[in-house]
Parts: C-alpha cells; sequence; structure tokens
C-alpha cells in the first residue's frame, strides 16, 4: 500500500497556484518525499523531492511541515498543459518508488 | 545528457503469443532499472527491477520475466500472453549516487493489447 494520502481530483483556474497536498504521517527518518506528475498517455515526469527543508526548482516548489507529516506541492502559475495526474511518494534513496492513485488536476481556463 | 529508449510504442499482440519489450538507456552507466505496468484506469504497478547485470527482483508473481543481457539493457518478456497483460508498459532508469537521491527517468511507454 502507498503511505500517503491525497485528495483524488482538484481544480485550478489556469493562471492562479495550484497546491496539492500530501499527507504522509508514518514517514522514516530517511525517507524523501517526491512528487511526479503523468500527463494521459505518457510516462510519469519526475517534478521534485525534498527531506526536510523546502526545495523550488523551475518547475515547482515543495513545502514540508516541520514535523515532516505533509507536504504541498506548489505550481505557482498553473497553465492547460499542467493538467495531469499528480503523485506524492515517500521513499529512502535505495528502495523503489510505490505510486498510489494521486490526484488528478485539472487546470481550466 | 541521459536519454531512454522504449519500443515499439504500442503493440498488438493474440492471447498465447510471445512478448519481448526492449528498453534502453544512453548516457549513464550502472544504473538502477525498472519494468512498471498500468492497467486501464488503474495506478503504476512496478512488476521488475534490476540493481546490475543478470540481476532481477520481482515484485509480483506473473506471466512474465525480465532479463538484463547488458548495463543498460532491460528486456521483458512472456511465453505466452494473457488478456491481463494488457496495459501501459513503462520503463525507468535510476542512478543511484552517493550523497545525493536522484528520481527515476521514465520512457515513452508502450500500450499493449492482447486480443
Amino acid at each position: 500500500d502507498a503511505k500517503t494520502t491525497q485528495p483524488p481530483s482538484m481544480d485550478c483556474a489556469e493562471g492562479r497556484a495550484a497546491n496539492l497536498p500530501c499527507n504522509h504521517s508514518t514517514i522514516s527518518g530517511n525517507e524523501y518525499v517526491y512528487w511526479y506528475r503523468q500527463i494521459h498517455s505518457q510516462g510519469p515526469q519526475y517534478i521534485i523531492h525534498g527531506l526536510k527543508n523546502n526545495e523550488t526548482n523551475e518547475m515547482a516548489s515543495l513545502i514540508i511541515t516541520e514535523d515532516r507529516k505533509s507536504s504541498t506541492l506548489i505550481l505557482p502559475h498553473a497553465t492547460l498543459r499542467d493538467t495531469a495526474v499528480y503523485y506524492c511518494i515517500v521513499s529512502s534513496g535505495y528502495s523503489t518508488l510505490t505510486f498510489g492513485k494521486g490526484t488528478m488536476l485539472l487546470v481550466s481556463p | 545528457s541521459q536519454t531512454i529508449h522504449q519500443w515499439p510504442a504500442t503493440l498488438v499482440q493474440p492471447v498465447g503469443s510471445p512478448l519481448s519489450l526492449e528498453c534502453t538507456v544512453e548516457g549513464t552507466s550502472n544504473p538502477n532499472l525498472y519494468w512498471y505496468r498500468q492497467a486501464a484506469g488503474r495506478g503504476l504497478q512496478l512488476l521488475f527491477y534490476s540493481v546490475g547485470i543478470g540481476q532481477i527482483s520481482s515484485e509480483v508473481p506473473q506471466n512474465l520475466s525480465a532479463s538484463r543481457p547488458q548495463d543498460r539493457q532491460f528486456i521483458l518478456s512472456s511465453k505466452k500472453l494473457l488478456l491481463s497483460d494488457s496495459g501501459f508498459y513503462l520503463c525507468a532508469w535510476r542512478n543511484i549516487g552517493t550523497g545525493e537521491n536522484y528520481g527515476y527517468t521514465f520512457g515513452s511507454g508502450t500500450r499493449l493489447t492482447v486480443v
């Protein structure tokens, strides 16, 4: 079973920030939080990952709570091309990734 | 730069026929390699992974097998396909670097329909 809980779906208006939550209350000290997304009929795409500190790259920002039991992926200015299923995964650096059902983000004009 | 190749992109095979899907990685050495399957309307399921030539770990018992004859080549096979083998097959690679934790890079996938 996946170790994370995500809402099944979310909506966002184009140009607005999309904030995708993830609960991982049983995360271990050596486990990272990874985010991937899968656009329809394509392979998953790596977005970002973090351990304790907040992280930012050209695609998104990752905010991890101090107790590490939850996190939020932020797409600062969502576009129609960001419509996808977003997966939050916790994993140590050397173990395999287990994908859950993710959150279907629909970005509308 | 590193790239991952999967082929074919789509495949229609009759029940009972054999299967061979190939995945190759360029621009890296000694990667961890993975085969995932996504059945229609369902999540990604890890089928096999390999940490080196000839080393295969199976995550679920099934009608499929995997082999890694070369460092950057990963093959998914079946002797006799079942209808339940239909799905979207994805190959991925990852470099386990020292002091860093790299994400997976996925190929573009093979959509297999068993008829």
